[in-house]
């Protein structure tokens, strides 16, 4: 199994440009997260979903949007990029609710300029 | 609103030096539950422990331990004889059963073990 994946690892974005970061996990799991990690403030929870065709906001979710069509797939939009989007991005999934542990992708490593 | 603090911010010991990573939770839930993770130098967050509201035994895992003690609000977690390896990150984390976020991290604590 290959778990959670994102791509893609880097990308540099100039200020005003849209991206869209993909996850895909193939386990099954109902709950998908994004996080964002910035340098020594812990990990901020943008958007998550209970399953497909729901989504929810998190802590910091202005400037980003998400869709959950399938259980597999949950991308994030950034639709107009700015310097403070700079950061690592962590897509995560677990299987049913709260009490179960997140199972996180290896990161994309963004940077607006 | 739950709320995890990880006051310490950097902690450097040295090689074999035992060491202790604070985590005090703040939480109106009754039932909840408590997550380490860790984060090394090549950037993956690893799930290391959870801990539910209901069960407070201690647990060990080799060189690894945690203590949970409600009374404090707190979920300790000890490194024995550290590693080199044991560098990283640790973030601790709190889920409500019932709470608007499904997870929320401390700022993590940087572990630096010098050879």
């Amino acid at each position: 199994n290959a778990g959670v994946t994102q791509t893609p690892k880097f990308r540099i974005l100039k200020i005003g440009q849209s991206m869209t970061l993909q996850c895909a996990q193939d386990m099954n799991h109902n709950y998908m997260y994004w996080y964002r990690q910035d340098p020594g403030m812990g990990l901020k929870l943008i958007y998550y979903s209970v399953g497909a065709g729901i989504t929810d906001k998190g802590e910091v979710p202005n400037g980003y949007n998400v869709s959950r069509s399938t259980t597999e797939d949950f991308p994030l939009r950034l639709e107009l990029a700015a310097p403070s989007q700079t950061s690592v991005y962590f897509c995560a999934s677990s299987p049913t609710g709260r009490e179960t542990p997140l199972h996180f992708g290896n990161g994309t490593r963004l940077t607006v300029t | 609103a739950q709320k995890v603090t990880q006051a310490q911010t950097e902690i450097s010991v040295v090689e074999k030096e035992d060491v202790t990573l604070d985590c005090v939770y703040e939480t109106r839930d009754t039932t909840y539950y408590l997550f380490w993770y860790k984060q090394p130098p090549s950037g993956e967050l690893v799930f290391l422990i959870r801990r539910n509201s209901f069960d407070e035994q201690n647990e060990i895992s080799g060189r690894y331990s945690w203590n949970f003690q409600k009374s404090t609000s707190s979920f300790n977690f000890t490194i024995t004889a550290s590693q080199v390896v044991d560098s990283a990150v640790y973030f601790c984390a709190l889920s409500e059963a019932r709470g608007n976020t499904p997870l929320v991290f401390g700022k993590g604590t940087r572990l630096s073990v010098i050879a």
